[in-house]
């Protein structure tokens, strides 16, 4: 258990909807990071907050937005859902104390979004 | 670009041999090389890491190598276990030295067999 936790763990629905994602990062971790699996693409970074404030974006799509609340946890609102999101989204924290990008992220155990 | 290649993708060994798996990576900057397993159902678990001032790191029967002129590093375990099987993935730290973007290789899906 690396103290990272993301809920739902499942998540189905439909074209054109919206979800959310949350994720609570290991108690005192300043930084969370977004991260989608799929078959075809791999592991691939999204976006990184750091104390509430976005740090770091990767290949995000306009339809996916994040933020990180007050108490450190984070959101991934995913929205006008198609076929090809369906995939497996990974939250990680790391302490970033030290403001070196050379800390451990920690991952989560996932949730699996389905699109129908 | 941001880039790291990983080698096999598929990696079959009988229990108690050694298993190695490479990647090479494209950012000469990048300075922070974690390896993580994951197995079905679970999320990426942090096995080694390697930062850029040391050429080696082991702990107990895996190693990690590092070679930053050639830009590549590789795990190495040995004495396999049917419990090692399961997906491999590398990475290399992109970007600023703000950020902890990870780009991650395909992975390498290793198979012990009793």
């Amino acid at each position: 258990d690396s103290g990272v936790t993301q809920t739902p763990k499942h998540l189905i629905t439909a074209t054109g909807q919206r979800v959310t994602l949350r994720c609570s990062p290991r108690s005192g971790d300043l930084s969370v990071y977004w991260y989608q699996q799929s078959l075809d693409q791999g592991l691939q970074f999204l976006i990184q907050y750091y104390n509430g404030e976005e740090r770091a974006k990767g290949n995000i799509l306009e339809r996916f937005s994040a933020q990180q609340f007050p108490d450190l946890h984070s959101e991934l609102n995913l929205s006008s859902l198609e076929l090809g999101d369906s995939a497996l989204y990974f939250c990680a924290s790391s302490p970033r104390t030290s403001g070196r990008s050379t800390e451990t992220q920690y991952f989560g155990p996932g949730t699996r979004l389905l699109v129908l | 670009g941001e880039n790291v290649e990983q080698h096999p993708s598929t990696l079959s060994v009988q229990e108690g041999d050694s298993a190695v798996i490479k990647c090479t990576y494209s950012d000469s900057a990048s300075n922070y090389f974690p390896w993580y397993k994951q197995e079905l159902g679970k999320g990426p678990q942090l096995i080694i890491d390697i930062r850029s001032n040391v050429g080696e790191k082991k702990d107990q029967r895996i190693a990690v190598t590092l070679n930053k002129t050639a830009k590549h590093f590789s795990l190495h375990i040995t004495e396999t276990q049917p419990e090692d099987s399961a997906v491999y993935f590398c990475a290399a730290i992109y970007g600023s030295s703000n950020t902890g973007k990870l780009i991650f290789g395909q992975g390498t899906t290793l198979q012990v067999k009793p």
